[in-house]
């Protein structure tokens, strides 16, 4: 499709477990962003990616998440050890380099049990 | 660091008639955009309405236009003939332009619930 995709759509895990959340950019795009919305709050930004490196991962909340987009298209976010607290919704969004404008997926909602 | 705070939890509004929605925001930078984003409760943030801060004229985009007042940092979005289709979180967003293509993350402010009544 030509909008960004985030699978899985929706994800229940319980505490300790390991997770992987998907996000395929718009073709072209060379700017990706990983945000966290927990329920009736803004997003929160988590990392940015300009290509294939990442331009600021200061909004990682500590080191059991990661992320990664090894060859500057689809990238990962990965959450080890999930806590209950990690439970959200995660929006990927992607953009060309030079607008500033960010297009986003329907998000993944993780759910830690 | 650069903030941006919705003083408005939440709004309603007739169908038909006009809302505004408050933005202000802080930044000690001089080169930046500001965003206007909807998100109904399918989820998907979909742009409303984007300001370049070098920019003197409002921008507007058919129902949307939004009152830029650069000294005063306040950001405010006008809906003209409110839709039911219109009910959804608004968040005003910021982003830093470094220069060039460089830009910075986007931040978001807290939201503001519109509900469009008929």
């Amino acid at each position: 499709g030509a909008g960004v995709s985030q699978t899985p759509s929706n994800k229940v895990t319980e505490k300790g477990k390991y997770v992987e959340l998907r996000c395929d950019p718009i073709s072209g795009h060379t700017a990706l962003y990983w945000y966290r919305q927990s329920l009736g709050q803004g997003p929160e930004f988590l990392i940015y990616f300009q290509g294939t490196g990442a331009a600021d991962d200061s909004g990682l909340p500590n080191d059991r998440f990661f992320a990664v987009r090894p060859e500057g298209s689809v990238s990962t976010l990965k959450i080890q050890r999930t806590e209950r607290g990690d439970s959200a919704v995660y929006l990927c969004a992607s953009s060309l380099e030079n607008t500033g404008e960010l297009f986003f997926g329907e998000g993944s909602r993780l759910t830690v049990l | 660091a650069q903030t941006v705070t919705q003083s408005q939890p939440e709004m309603s509004v007739q169908e038909a008639e006009t809302v505004t929605l408050s933005c202000t925001y802080d930044t000690s930078e001089n080169n930046y955009y500001l965003f206007w984003y909807k998100q109904p409760p399918s989820r998907q943030m979909i742009l409303v309405i984007r300001q370049e801060a070098y920019k003197q004229q409002n921008a507007t985009e058919n129902r949307f236009s939004v009152n830029f007042q650069k000294a005063a940092k306040s950001f405010s979005l006008k809906i003209s003939d409110s839709q039911l289709g219109d009910t959804a979180m608004y968040f005003c967003a910021f982003i830093f332009n470094a220069g060039g293509t460089s830009y910075g993350k986007l931040t978001f402010g807290q939201g503001t619930i519109l509900t469009v009544h008929p």
